[in-house]
């Protein structure tokens, strides 16, 4: 079955640019599905950051919107999110996750990796 | 922005009792509702999807209702693997989550 995996470095500095890669294994990357990055600051819930197609249309969380790139490379099965000028804000557990639909069309998110844990410090 | 509120924030529930959650969206999301599992240390696990259809494995204790902007998830005997943290989620535009429901031993 499809797993992900979410990948990159924990620690990031004040103003810098967080870089995380999520490697899809199982399954390709180029189905019929949607790929979402979600975020989890220490004690709190979940905030959705934005989703991509194989086709690299993507949707972003109009709060993050101006500060996210979610990008795609298909050669390698993976897709990549970066967070420019970081604060201690968006230190959190980021996990990368599969959109999928219903027959009805009731979206959901039915595979998460992990989750990998990014600390924003100088 | 579609806002969700869960209620309660934590529930107190002894082993065998049943446990019910409740979730408001601030507009209408039709049945485009989804309940989250969330144990400590863990990625969330899908429980409901469309409001009331179970995920794959999951169990027949969990049940959700509702449509429109009033939703519940109703687990009907707890056992010691549900105590942990509920959240639900609603896709229209983009993808919003409640704030949790943390389901504590009493």
């Amino acid at each position: 079955q499809v797993q992900l995996q979410e990948s990159g470095p924990g620690l990031v500095k004040p103003s810098g640019t967080l870089s995380l890669t999520c490697a899809v294994s199982g399954g390709s990357i180029s189905s019929s599905n949607w790929w979402s990055w979600i975020r989890q600051p220490p004690g709190k819930g979940l905030e959705w950051i934005g989703e991509i197609y194989h086709s690299g249309s993507t949707n972003y969380n109009p709060s993050l919107k101006s500060r996210v790139t979610i990008s795609v490379d298909k050669s390698k099965n993976q897709f990549s999110l970066k967070l420019s000028s970081v604060t201690a804000a968006d230190t959190a557990v980021y996990y990368c996750a599969r959109n999928s639909a219903g027959p009805d069309y009731y979206y959901y998110m039915d595979v998460w990796g992990k989750g990998t844990t990014v600390t924003v410090s100088s | 922005e579609i806002v969700m509120t869960q209620s309660p924030a934590t529930l107190s529930v002894s082993p065998g009792e049943r446990a019910t959650l409740s979730c408001r969206a601030s507009q209408s999301v039709s049945s485009n509702l989804a309940w989250y599992q969330q144990k400590p240390g863990q990625a969330p696990r899908l429980l409901i999807y469309g409001a009331s259809t179970r995920a794959t494995g999951i169990p027949a204790r969990f049940s959700g209702s509702g449509s429109g902007t009033e939703f519940t998830l109703t687990i009907s005997s707890l056992q010691s693997e549900d105590f942990a943290v509920y959240y639900c989620q609603q896709y229209n535009n983009w993808w919003t989550f409640g704030q949790g429901t943390k389901v504590e031993i009493k």
